[in-house]
């Protein structure tokens, strides 16, 4: 499967752990986004990188949460002392840089916090 | 602030029947709007886009800047068009979603 890739697929965890996801983008997609979706809506914004570096971040990144992408392939998200609301999928999708690249997405990291 | 609005959480209809899925958009200036579908346990896809002008599987969808809207039609829909629809803008980089609306199509 040479599509995005994101591990691990579900992620269960006692509120107040810190829990880290991967995304693998496609090969050669300079851009990589991460999203949140939770019951009942569509997915939200959380940041992105062009390469390495994290060029925007949307005020749902609260400072428990931060995102690398060192060395611009993989990218990590992780969040500290995880809240019930947390609980949500978390997507990530790469495109290529030219604007109108598509995004692909991955498959999603679906966390509940307890 | 940009903002996609899909009024519909839940669309029904007879299969063979046509289907609209509303979308509109706030954003002053020239976005760039898409349709994205999941289908059941499959990942988030494009399925269009209005600079594209094409019809995929069957749906297009026609940017109404005057109503600000992107609504996605299909003439005769087909119980493999059941799946979640999402409406997204562009401007910039990131794409802004709408809640989505759920297309159920019965035999």
């Amino acid at each position: 499967d040479t599509g995005v890739s994101q591990n691990p697929r579900h992620k269960i965890t006692k509120r107040g752990q810190n829990v880290t996801f991967r995304c693998d983008p496609i090969s050669e997609h300079n851009r990589l986004y991460w999203y949140r979706q939770t019951l009942g809506q569509g997915p939200e914004f959380l940041t992105y990188f062009q390469n390495e570096a994290q060029l925007e971040k949307s005020r749902l990144l609260s400072d428990r949460f931060s995102a690398e992408r060192p060395k611009g392939s993989f990218s990590t998200l992780e969040i500290q002392r995880t809240e019930q609301g947390d609980s949500a999928m978390y997507l990530c999708a790469s495109s290529s840089w030219t604007a109108t690249g598509e995004a692909f997405f991955g498959q999603g990291t679906r966390l509940t916090v307890v | 602030a940009q903002r996609v609005t899909q009024p519909e959480k839940l669309l029904s209809v007879f299969k063979g029947a046509p289907v609209e899925l509303k979308c509109n958009y706030s954003y002053s200036g020239s976005p760039e709007l898409f349709w994205y579908v999941q289908y059941s346990r499959q990942r988030l896809q494009l399925l269009l886009r209005h600079i594209s002008r094409e019809s995929i599987k069957g749906f297009t969808a026609d940017l109404n800047k005057g109503e600000t809207s992107f609504h996605l039609k299909k003439p005769f829909a087909q119980e493999e068009d059941s799946a979640m629809y999402y409406c997204a803008l562009r401007s910039g980089t990131p794409l802004v979603f709408g809640k989505g609306t759920r297309l159920s199509v019965i035999a």
